[in-house]
């Protein structure tokens, strides 16, 4: 199983610049989840979806939006890249009820200049 | 609101023990405990549901104090594999959502 797969791994991006992170996962998960990870701040989560077709804001989603149009992916878009966007990308993703841990992805090194 | 972890950092010799501690200001349904290496992604360690259970596997174990709002993470006779970046997670109302500590660094040394 290759569990949850994101892409790209790294990224250098423009100011004003758009683009789209792509999350993957075969594990038939019902949840998934959008994380920023920022030196001594955590994984501050940025939008998550509880089942295909829905989405719901997290901690941080200004900048963002995101779609789950099938159950297996989860897409996170930057309509206009900010320097303040720069920042290690985490999906993850779990099971229907939070019994269980969740499975993270490798992430995607964003860099926005 | 981001639950509070201390310590911020913990530096060890092989066979010491540590303890991480997670505390927040609501009420918790859950908490789960990962751990991430430099460069590499989060790794699922344990959860613990409301009902004050305590669980572990080999030297590590946490327990989860329903009524304080606050989990530990108890490592034992650390090796020096535990070196990491300790997160725990906290769900407040089984929603499925999890918002993460701030991280706790532990260095083991030989």
């Amino acid at each position: 199983n290759a569990g949850v797969t994101q892409t790209p791994k790294f990224r250098v991006l423009k100011t004003g610049q758009s683009m789209t992170l792509l999350c993957a996962q075969d594990m038939n998960h019902e949840y998934m989840y959008w994380y920023r990870q920022d030196p001594g701040m955590g994984l501050r989560l940025i939008h998550y979806s509880v089942g295909e077709g829905t989405t719901a804001k997290g901690e941080v989603p200004d900048g963002y939006n995101v779609s789950r149009l099938k159950k297996q992916n989860f897409l996170l878009g930057l309509e206009s890249a900010a320097p303040s966007q720069t920042s290690v990308y985490f999906c993850a993703s779990s099971d229907r009820h939070s019994n269980y841990g969740y499975t993270f992805g490798s992430g995607t090194r964003l860099t926005v200049v | 609101q981001q639950p509070v972890q201390s310590p911020q950092a913990v530096i060890l010799r092989e066979g010491e023990d540590a303890v991480i501690n997670c505390s927040s200001s609501k009420a918790l349904y859950s908490v789960h405990w990962y751990r991430q290496k430099h460069g590499e992604a989060p790794v699922f360690l344990m959860i613990l549901l409301k009902g004050g259970e305590q669980k572990g596997h080999d030297k590590i174990s946490a327990s989860f104090n329903e009524k304080k709002q606050q989990s530990s993470l108890y490592l034992t006779a650390s090796q020096l594999s535990y070196s990491g970046t300790y997160f725990c997670g906290t769900d407040s109302g089984n929603t499925g959502k999890l918002i993460f500590g701030q991280g706790t660094t532990l260095q083991v040394k030989p």
